[in-house]
């Protein structure tokens, strides 16, 4: 069974850091590109960050780009979020997602997200 | 960038009625075009994929169809489960966009 947990969220403060970690389980982990997709509250679902499968190709969405830091371990079957200058339009749930097909693929499994609460 | 842009914003139908939400694309994307619903404090999951093809497990009642800039998601007797937002999403081009949801709702 494909099972994908994210942690890391948390109530930080605007300028500060989280890392948010999404371990994978039920599948072969280094074959799947990822993607980080986060809602914030009453919103839509929004497309944050991507990466291949061996973490060689990353792509972020524009509001992110030069903050977020997506990055992998395959040998741990983990994805990662590293968030830093965080604002307050950054409070969302974060969703890691396997992705399947072109460009970002579609995404075929979602774990249960993450909360991340950005708030002085 | 590729805007999606779904309709209506707000459905409301009956159990047991049809149902049709539609998903348009600023530009063609093909046939990489997928639907997801998600029901409130769950997180979203894949009903179709390449605009028709159903995920594993997903029930003949949906169907999807379309191509290039013009899709929709189909539901052919709707079930008290399917009370739901959904979503649309292009993956032909980068950045993978999402539409701003459709939420069906029991009349």
């Amino acid at each position: 069974e494909v099972q994908l947990v994210e942690s890391g969220g948390g109530l930080v403060q605007p300028g500060g850091s989280l890392r948010l970690s999404c371990a994978a389980s039920g599948f072969s982990f280094n074959i799947y590109s990822m993607n980080w997709v986060r809602q914030a509250p009453g919103k839509g679902l929004e497309w944050v960050s991507y990466i291949s499968s061996t973490g060689s190709t990353m792509y972020y969405t524009d509001s992110v780009t030069g903050r977020f830091t997506i990055s992998r371990d395959n040998a741990k079957n983990s994805l990662y979020l590293q968030m830093n200058s965080l604002r307050a339009e950054d409070t969302a749930v974060y969703y890691c997602t396997r992705a399947s097909g072109p460009v970002a693929g579609k995404a075929d499994y979602w774990g249960q997200g993450t909360e991340v609460t950005v708030s002085s | 960038e590729i805007v999606m842009t779904q309709s209506p914003a707000t459905l409301s139908r009956s159990p047991g009625e049809r149902a049709t939400l539609s998903c348009r694309a600023s530009q063609s994307v093909g046939n990489n075009l997928a639907w997801y619903q998600q029901k409130p404090g769950q997180a979203p999951r894949l009903l179709i994929y390449g605009a028709s093809t159903r995920a594993t497990g997903i029930p003949a009642r949906f169907s999807g169809s379309g191509s290039g800039t013009e899709f929709t998601l189909t539901f052919s007797s709707l079930q008290s489960e399917d009370f739901a937002v959904y979503y649309c999403q292009q993956y032909n081009n980068w950045p993978p966009f999402f539409g701003q949801g459709t939420r069906l709702e029991i009349k």
